[in-house]
């Protein structure tokens, strides 16, 4: 596609529930990412992708956040027994190559809502 | 470990005045830095990436600029416009991966 597709848009969950929120990387990007964005913490990163290599999950808050990425091009991420801290806005971006030297695209987001 | 402050949080202009973001980061021992425009309700567009060898960027009427000892960044608006109105981002990479450490975000508005 022409950008990072992510979906749903908005999420409003019961707490305890579960959700899996989707990522759609720019086709041929080897690199994904996940970041949350709260009020009160601002963007974090949550967790990194690079084409096999075994992913880099050291941002992830608890262990009820996971994510996979099949077939190096989707990713879901899920977050089990959801909180009200969990509210805030999932971010997901893709970029090419290795290294730190290309830029970032990020999706629009998934809003989630935690009631 | 790596903090990214910015300053003012808000700023409102009248339109057509030439204006400065401000970024500073504890650790100068960055890869790279990337500044990027919000809009509400969207994601992040990215404006600029300077790499750590690099002293600034141009594009359009944006120039960013890195002054990494001192460990501070500008990004400098000519001309501004209603259009201009968003919220800007400056992110550092300090382990070469892509996962970046974001300030908080300066609120722009540009008033026609």
């Amino acid at each position: 596609g022409a950008g990072v597709s992510q979906s749903p848009s908005n999420k409003v969950t019961e707490k305890g529930k579960d959700v899996e929120l989707r990522c759609d990387p720019i086709s041929g990007h080897t690199a994904l990412y996940w970041y949350r964005q709260s009020l009160g913490q601002g963007l974090e990163f949550l967790i990194y992708f690079q084409g096999n290599s075994a992913p880099d999950k050291s941002g992830l808050p608890s262990d009820r956040f996971s994510a996979e990425r099949t077939g190096g091009s989707v990713s879901t991420l899920t977050i089990q027994r959801t909180q009200q801290e969990d509210s805030a806005v999932y971010l997901c971006a893709s970029r090419s190559g290795t290294g730190g030297r290309g830029k970032l695209f990020f999706g629009s987001g998934t809003q989630l809502s935690v009631l | 470990k790596q903090e990214v402050t910015q300053i003012p949080a808000a700023l409102s202009v009248p339109e057509g005045e030439n204006l400065v973001l401000n970024c500073s980061f504890t650790d100068s021992a960055i890869y790279n830095l990337q500044w990027f425009r919000q809009d509400p309700g969207k994601g992040l567009t990215s404006l600029l990436l300077i790499q750590s060898s690099q002293r600034e960027q141009t594009s359009g009427r944006l120039n960013a600029s890195l002054d990494k000892s001192s460990g501070r960044s500008t990004l400098y608006i000519a001309a501004s416009q209603p259009g201009d109105s968003a919220t800007y981002l400056c992110a550092v990479d300090s382990s070469n991966t892509g996962k970046l450490i974001f300030g908080q975000g300066t609120t722009l508005q540009v008033k026609p």
